[in-house]
């Protein structure tokens, strides 16, 4: 069964950095670019990174490049995201997605940053 | 940046019903286009992607229509366990790759 897993969230004043983790199983890891999306209390689904198979291809958000960082280790099977300068409104549930056939096939439950002072 | 807009907010409907739910593109974004499925305090769940085409598992009242700017996702015949919000999702014009509001559909 394919399953991702997120770790790692927590609570952390403004300015402050988080570093998250996506530990996956079930699927050849290294074949598939992996994503980051978030969502706010309340609101929609927001896009925040994706990182290519073998880690040679990222892309960020507007609203979080030069902040986020994703990275992934294959021979752990597991996806990061360093999150640096945090704002408030970077709290969220963060979800981790494998991008199968150019779609978010299977999702992680998410891990929660909270950001407040 | 392609805008999704999620048409209606909000769709009050009864099990047995028909739900017709539509997603525009600022810009054509061909086909690329997919329709997640988000229960309260979970992760969402792939529905149709390239517009019309069922993810594994997915029962067949679900359908998905339309190219372009237009797509409409179809529940033929609603099920309790269908109320829930639906996000559409695109990647025809990316990064980024952008998301609608979503349609919460409730009884």
């Amino acid at each position: 069964e394919v399953q991702l897993l997120e770790s790692g969230g927590g609570f952390v004043q403004p300015g402050g950095s988080l570093k998250i983790s996506c530990a996956a199983s079930g699927f050849t890891f290294s074949d598939y670019a992996l994503t980051w999306v978030r969502q706010a209390p309340g609101k929609g689904l927001d896009w925040v990174s994706l990182i290519s198979g073998s880690g040679g291809s990222t892309y960020y958000a507007d609203s979080v490049k030069g902040r986020f960082t994703i990275s992934r280790d294959n021979s752990k099977n597991t996806l990061y995201l360093q999150i640096n300068s945090l704002r408030v409104e970077d709290t969220a549930v963060y979800y981790c997605a494998k991008w199968g056939d150019y779609y978010m096939d299977v999702w992680g439950k998410g891990t929660t940053v909270t950001v407040s002072s | 940046e392609t805008v999704l807009t999620q048409s209606p907010a909000t769709l009050s409907l009864s099990p047995g019903e028909r739900a017709t739910l539509s997603c525009r593109a600022s810009q054509s974004v061909s086909r690329n286009l997919a329709w997640y499925q988000q229960k309260p305090g979970q992760a969402p769940r792939l529905l149709i992607y390239d517009a019309s085409n069922r993810a594994t598992g997915i029962p067949a009242r679900f359908s998905g229509s339309g190219s372009g700017t237009d797509f409409t996702l179809t529940i033929s015949s609603l099920e309790p366990e269908d109320f829930a919000v639906y996000h559409c999702q695109q990647r025809g014009n990316w990064p980024p790759i952008t998301f609608g509001q979503g349609t919460r559909l409730e009884i």
